[in-house]
């Protein structure tokens, strides 16, 4: 199965709205990576948080990490039009291995 | 700075046919790197990776290989293709176990 599962899997919130998203895994890990993929096209790397970090910030994007819970979430806050897109999480268990949640699309109405 | 390239974008083939899809990466030296392929509306299965020139290892069973001929070439094949072989192929590369760097993808159809 997955290692990473997203939460919730479509979400769909207005213009200026926060948008939050979760992420569970299984494995410990040296890092959790969030990436957001818009139509057709390929991930774009957002943000990477360490397991011994607990918060990270990056503009508009927050992401928090639990090892306890094996859980992290990402926060968009003020969100726009322009982040409509699906959001990955994205952990290593295995050296050189990356695993894919499933994703969670995220639609913002103008 | 860094590119990573695939071709090409589209494709539609005859079940049977054989396939061969291209990866190559700019601005880096000996990347580690992936495939993956992405079914419509669902997240990423890596199907194969790389961390040397002639070392892959595979993930999925199935009918689908990949090579890596030179540092930062990356080929994947088949010498059938199967509809179950559908989908939205996408090539990485890393340095580490850190960021991925995504390539634009090839979106495969089998009929």
């Amino acid at each position: 199965s997955q290692q990473g599962e997203e939460d919730p899997q479509a979400l769909s919130i207005q213009e200026g709205e926060n948008a939050t998203m979760n992420c569970s895994y299984k494995t410990s890990i040296n890092n959790l990576q969030w990436y957001r993929q818009n139509s057709g096209r390929g991930l774009v790397h957002l943000i990477l948080i360490r397991s011994n970090e607990r918060e990270k910030h990056s503009g508009r994007l927050r992401v928090t990490l639990d090892t306890s819970k094996k859980s992290s979430s990402l926060l968009i806050t003020a969100s726009r039009a322009a982040d409509t897109a699906s959001y990955f999480c994205a952990t290593v268990p295995q050296t050189y291995k990356y695993i894919f949640g499933t994703g969670t699309r995220l639609k913002v109405l103008a | 700075s860094q590119t990573i390239h695939q071709w090409p974008a589209t494709l539609v083939q005859p079940v049977g046919s054989p396939l061969s899809l291209e990866c190559t990466v700019e601005g880096t030296s000996n990347p580690n790197l992936y495939w993956y392929r992405q079914a419509a509306g669902r997240g990423l299965q890596l199907l194969f990776y790389s961390v040397g020139i002639g070392q892959i290892s595979s993930e999925v069973p199935q009918n689908l290989s990949a090579s890596r001929p030179q540092d930062r070439q990356f080929i994947l094949s088949s010498k059938k293709l199967l509809l179950s072989d559908s989908g939205f192929y996408l090539c990485a590369w890393s340095v580490s176990t850190d960021t991925q760097y995504f390539g634009p993808g090839t979106r495969l159809t089998v009929l």
